[in-house]
């Protein structure tokens, strides 16, 4: 079955620093990774679409310089959060597929101290 | 702009009851509609999902369905049970773009 995995599942880290978080899809090809932020209060947040061979979207209030995605493979992409602050606590997602369906991983959550 | 709107926040129903879950967007492009569950600690996975052109879908329990005029949508699960307690969200998109919206969520608990 498909099947993505995503981790560090936890971190931890301090204000200012940076975490790089990573998703890899199993069973099938991930044409299309998205990126989503969960609140505590479950609410999600699309922070970019990246499709192999096309320029990675990034939604409104998010950029490649503050989450700089990777999607170098149909099976692999990463994502770093520069200079975390207390705002970018979250769970965030991994939703992987080749359109219109997505398969999510567990999530990364991160919280900063 | 909050593109798609999901009721109630929270709901509780008695084992073996209806649960009714119900959802409403504003973009007319928005042509899929899946919903998904989510347990606690884990992501969020695909339960069922609908197309524009049609306005029911049925999966074993849960049904989902359409109506394009109202742009509404709503989620209804049979006899529901304990283990269907869980966190559902519909979501939208549209072709060619699969950038998925997802609602705010409805906390489902089925009492034994």
């Amino acid at each position: 079955g498909a099947l993505v995995y995503q981790y560090p599942r936890r971190t931890i880290c301090k204000s200012g620093t940076s975490m790089r978080m990573e998703c890899q899809a199993v069973g099938f090809q991930a044409t299309s990774v998205a990126w989503y932020r969960q609140s505590p209060q479950k609410t999600f947040e699309l922070i970019a679409l990246s499709t192999v061979n096309s320029a990675i979207k990034y939604e409104q209030n998010f950029t490649q310089e503050k989450f700089p995605i990777s999607h170098p493979n149909l099976s692999f992409s990463s994502m770093t959060v520069l200079n975390a602050y207390l705002e970018d606590r979250g769970l965030y997602l991994c939703g992987a597929g080749g359109g219109p369906d997505y398969t999510f991983g567990s999530g990364t959550r991160l919280l900063v101290i | 702009q909050q593109q798609v709107r999901q009721s109630p926040q929270s709901l509780t129903v008695w084992e073996g009851g209806t649960t009714v879950l119900t959802c409403s967007y504003e973009d007319s492009t928005f042509n899929y509609f899946p919903w998904y569950q989510q347990f606690p600690g884990e992501g969020p996975a695909l339960l069922i999902s609908i197309l524009s052109v049609s306005d029911k879908k049925e999966d074993g329990r849960f049904t989902t369905f359409f109506n394009k005029r109202e742009k509404k949508l709503s989620l209804h699960i049979i006899d529901s049970q304990p283990g269907d307690s869980a966190t559902y969200f519909c979501a939208a998109t549209s072709s060619g773009s699969w950038q998925l919206i997802f609602g705010s969520g409805t906390q489902l608990t089925v009492m034994p």
